[in-house]
């Protein structure tokens, strides 16, 4: 299985931007890097998810290095509502399920 | 917009008890999966189903059955209880099985005293 690495914890401060690191040194090419978000006691949000280009949608942006490696979700301006345990997947969906590892817990500071 | 619909949300059984946790999919998801998370975990995957067929397989026990029915919903089953047990289940729905979005629903939150 493709794994991924994230920082366990990150902090930010309200309305600043926030870069939330992801490494994934085994990723294969079929594999998309789809991000997920889980608020305190609700289920997983998807957030966004690339391939190879960099992706923006209203929720946030995704960085997506040159060799597919590593990647960034950005935050633009963090809000105390954005506070949850932000996951790293990699997808292959195919007949695949989503499965999560160890995500990066995001406190956010007022 | 509907999301994916579970019940019950909070659930409370004895040891060697037996639970039934129901999940209605968003309309016209055809894709069903089952999620543990006990406290402080991350979500482990249990089984999922596409078109009424079980499709894949993660962490559930043998004690632990599930299907899709005719009309998508699909029911966990959950027989002779253990304290371990005691987690929260997620169901989550998807269109097709190739790698779409997944929904998450709220969960049902077991406790096995």
């Amino acid at each position: 299985d493709a794994k991924t690495t994230q920082p366990n914890s990150m902090e930010s401060n309200e309305e600043e931007p926030v870069h939330l690191p992801c490494n994934h040194s085994t990723i294969s090419g079929t594999d998309y890097i789809h991000w997920y978000r889980q608020l305190p006691s609700q289920g997983p949000e998807y957030v966004i998810h690339g391939l190879t280009s960099n992706v923006n949608n209203r929720m946030a942006s995704l960085a997506i290095a040159e060799d597919r490696k590593s990647s960034t979700l950005i935050l633009h301006r963090a809000t105390l509502r954005d506070a949850a345990v932000y996951y790293c997947i990699l997808y292959q969906g195919f007949n695949t399920p989503l499965v999560f590892g160890k995500g990066t817990r995001l406190s956010v500071i007022a | 917009a509907a999301g994916v619909i579970q019940s019950p949300r909070h659930l409370i059984k004895e040891k060697r008890e037996t639970a039934t946790l129901k999940c209605y999919p968003i309309p016209r998801h055809d894709t069903v999966y089952w999620y543990q998370q006990g406290p402080g975990q991350d979500p482990q995957f249990l089984i999922s189903f596409y078109e009424k067929m079980q499709s894949d397989k993660g962490s559930i026990p043998d004690r632990f059955s599930a299907q899709q029915f005719s009309d998508y919903h699909s029911e966990l089953n959950m027989s002779s209880l253990e304290l371990g047990d005691s987690a929260l289940y997620f169901c989550a729905s998807s269109k097709g099985y190739s790698g779409n979005t997944i929904y998450f629903g709220e969960g049902s939150w077991l406790t096995v005293v």
